[in-house]
Parts: structure tokens; sequence; C-alpha cells
């Protein structure tokens, strides 16, 4: 596989559940990001890993919760989620210093009953 | 701050029209500059980048001029088709903010057939 795969697609979950987002970058990259997008608002930045540290936590929920085990490996652990939780969660990675700018994953449709 | 203008949409055009999104960026330094385009249930995908003053990117029919004068990056096609309605983002990063990406709000473009 090449770029950058998260799983799974769509995730439907109760207020109650605890569930897990996965990101996967085959490029090499060394630093991965989460955002979040909902409909008619901008992209909300929400965390940035560089070589597996956590350089950024823009004011994200404590219900959500970041963890990053390798440079290659990008999770985001839900637990008891709110109705407005739900929309697109995006994952990218890059290469810091190239310029390039970033490589986006397909994201993960989350709706939270 | 840095930051990134585009024009609100939704953008509304016949195909083959001529496609004009425009964008404007406030930074400090010489920041790259994108287009991201991104298609219904899907992530963000590089569409063009620029690095430098003068520099025009291309990708799949669309341009856009790296303006230093104006501080500008229009995007540009001559003649769209339905296939490029999506929503497109203009950004840019800075190479001493780490080449953090600051993205423009999104310009969603519907091509009636």
């Amino acid at each position: 596989e090449t770029g950058v795969t998260q799983t799974p697609r769509h995730l439907v979950m109760g207020m109650t559940n605890k569930k897990s987002l996965k990101c996967e970058q085959h490029l090499g990259h060394n630093a991965m990001y989460w955002y979040k997008q909902s409909a008619k608002k901008p992209l909300e930045l929400m965390f940035v890993y560089n070589f597996k540290e956590q350089t950024e936590n823009n004011s994200v929920p404590s219900r959500f919760s970041p963890e990053c085990p390798n440079s290659s490996h990008l999770f985001l652990h839900l637990h008891t989620l709110q109705p407005e939780d739900s929309a697109l969660y995006l994952c990218a990675s890059s290469q810091e210093g190239q310029g390039w700018g970033y490589t986006f994953g397909s994201g993960t449709r989350l709706t939270v009953v | 701050g840095n930051s990134v203008t585009q024009m609100e949409g939704p953008v509304t055009l016949s195909e083959e029209a001529f496609l004009t999104i425009n964008c404007t960026y406030t930074a400090t330094g010489y920041p790259s500059l994108f287009w991201y385009v991104q298609y219904p249930g899907e992530g963000l995908q590089l569409l063009l980048k620029a690095t430098k003053a003068d520099d025009k990117g291309s990708n799949k029919g669309f341009e856009a001029t790296y303006r230093k004068e104006t501080t500008s990056f229009h995007l540009e096609k001559g003649s769209v088709q339905v296939s490029d309605s999506a929503v497109y983002f203009c950004a840019l990063s800075s190479p001493n903010r780490d080449d953090k990406i600051i993205f423009g709000k999104g310009t969603r473009l519907h091509i009636l057939p």
C-alpha cells in the first residue's frame, strides 16, 4: 500500500461507546496530523505529531485522545462523544523541511448517536 | 500571522465555462502556496503548488501563478467539466513555521452539464 490509509471509512457510535480511528502512512514522513471537518466549517487542526512527539494540541476536548506509537501510525481514541462531534476526521502526513505539503487520507466519517 | 482568504462559494458554472477561484494570502517570509481539491466523500488531494514568486503550478488543466506583488494565487481553468465539481482549498506553508500549512475555508464548485 502507498499513501495515507485511514480505517474505518465510516463509524457510527453511541455517546457511551469507546472507539478508535486508525491512520497509517507508507511515505516515510516524519509528521502526522489529525483534522476535523464539520459541515459548513473550516478545517480544524486537532493534533500534530513530529517524530512521534505531540507538538500541538489545539484545545481539543479530552474525550479525544491521540496516540502515535511510531512515525508511521497515528490513532485517535474516542470516548463519551457528543452528537456535535459527528464529522469527517482526516489524517495527514508530511516531511517537515521539504515544503511539499501534506498528504491526506480519505477520512473517517463519524456519526455519534 | 499567516492567513489565507479565498472567495466564498458555492460557485456554479456550466460545463466548458472558464473558472477563476480567487485566493489571497498574508504571510511573513516566502511561503509555498498550494491548491488542494476534495471530491465528495474523499480527503483532500494536492492539485498544484508553487514555491516561489512567478512560479506557475499546473495540473489536470488547472493553473495558478504565485503573484508576490498582489499576494495572490488564483486558480484558473479554461474549460471545466462536471467531474471538476468539488471543494477547492487554497493553502500556504511557511518555511519559518516548520512548514505548517494554513488552509483557506474552501470554495465549493458545482458544474452543470
